[in-house]
C-alpha cells in the first residue's frame, strides 16, 4: 500500500516532442505528490509538485496531471529539449517522508 | 543561500566496518532526512529528525543510526556494513514546521562497500 508504481522505465524522445511519465499509487492518505529531476552525480530536484485538490499544475514547459479516482498521476513535458534528459522520479506522501517511485530516465535526441 | 552539502563524496568501506557520513543543512531549515539509493532505484527513506530529535523512521534496521545538532547539521552511522549497504546516500532539508515543505537534496555520498 506505500508503493508507487512508476513507468515507463526509460523513455527516448525526439526534440520538441512531448515526453509523459505515469506513477499510480494506492494509499488513500497520501496528499503530496512531488515530481524530481535527477541528473548524474547530482541530488534529486524538486521540479513541480501538486496536491489532490486540483487536477492540474502547469509550470513553464512541465504539467502534472491528476486523477484522483484512479489514484495516478503523471509528468508531461511539452517541447522535449536535450538538456531535459535525466532520471525523473515520481513520489507521493502523507507525512514528510516521501516514498519514491523506481524512475523513469529520459533521453531526448536532437 | 547556501544549499545542502554532503561529505564526502565518496568512500570506500571493507564489509563489517562502520561509516559516519554528514550533511549540513540549507540555510534556515530545521529538518534532515537521509535516503538511500541504490543503483537503478528511487530514494528509499531511512529516517528524520526535526529540532535533534528523530521524526520518523523507514524499514531499516536498528545498526543505521543518525543525529542532529543544533545547528540542525546531520550525521548518518552505519555500524557492521554489509556488501548490500553499498550506494547513494541522501540528506535532504526542509522547513520542518510546515507539513509537505519542499526537500533539497544534496548531491549524496557514493559508499561502496568491498
Amino acid at each position: 500500500q506505500q508503493q508507487v508504481k512508476q513507468s515507463p522505465q526509460s523513455l527516448i524522445v525526439q526534440k520538441g516532442g512531448i515526453s509523459i511519465i505515469n506513477c499510480a499509487y494506492e494509499n488513500t492518505a497520501f496528499d503530496y505528490f512531488p515530481w524530481y529531476q535527477q541528473f548524474p552525480g547530482k541530488g534529486p530536484a524538486l521540479l513541480i509538485a501538486i496536491r489532490p485538490d486540483v487536477s492540474e499544475k502547469k509550470e513553464g514547459r512541465f504539467t502534472i496531471s491528476f486523477n484522483k479516482s484512479a489514484k495516478q498521476f503523471s509528468l508531461h513535458i511539452m517541447d522535449s529539449q536535450p538538456g531535459d534528459s535525466a532520471t525523473y522520479f515520481c513520489a507521493a506522501s502523507s507525512t514528510d517522508k516521501l516514498i519514491f517511485g523506481t524512475g523513469t530516465r529520459l533521453q531526448v535526441f536532437p | 543561500e547556501t544549499g545542502v552539502t554532503q561529505s564526502p563524496t565518496h568512500l570506500i568501506k571493507t564489509r563489517g566496518q562502520q561509516v559516519t557520513l554528514r550533511c549540513s543543512s540549507q540555510s534556515g531549515h530545521n529538518t534532515v532526512s537521509w535516503y538511500q539509493q541504490a543503483l537503478g532505484q528511487g530514494p528509499q527513506f531511512i529516517f528524520q529528525y526535526y529540532r535533534e530529535e528523530e521524526n520518523g523512521r523507514g524499514n531499516f534496521p536498528p545498526r543505521f543510526s543518525g543525529l542532529q545538532f543544533p545547528n540542525y547539521s546531520s550525521e548518518l552511522n552505519v555500524n557492521a556494513l554489509e556488501l548490500d549497504d553499498s550506494a547513494l546516500y541522501l540528506c535532504a532539508s526542509s522547513l520542518g514546521d510546515r507539513k509537505n515543505s519542499p526537500l533539497h537534496f544534496g548531491n549524496g555520498t557514493r559508499l561502496t562497500v568491498t
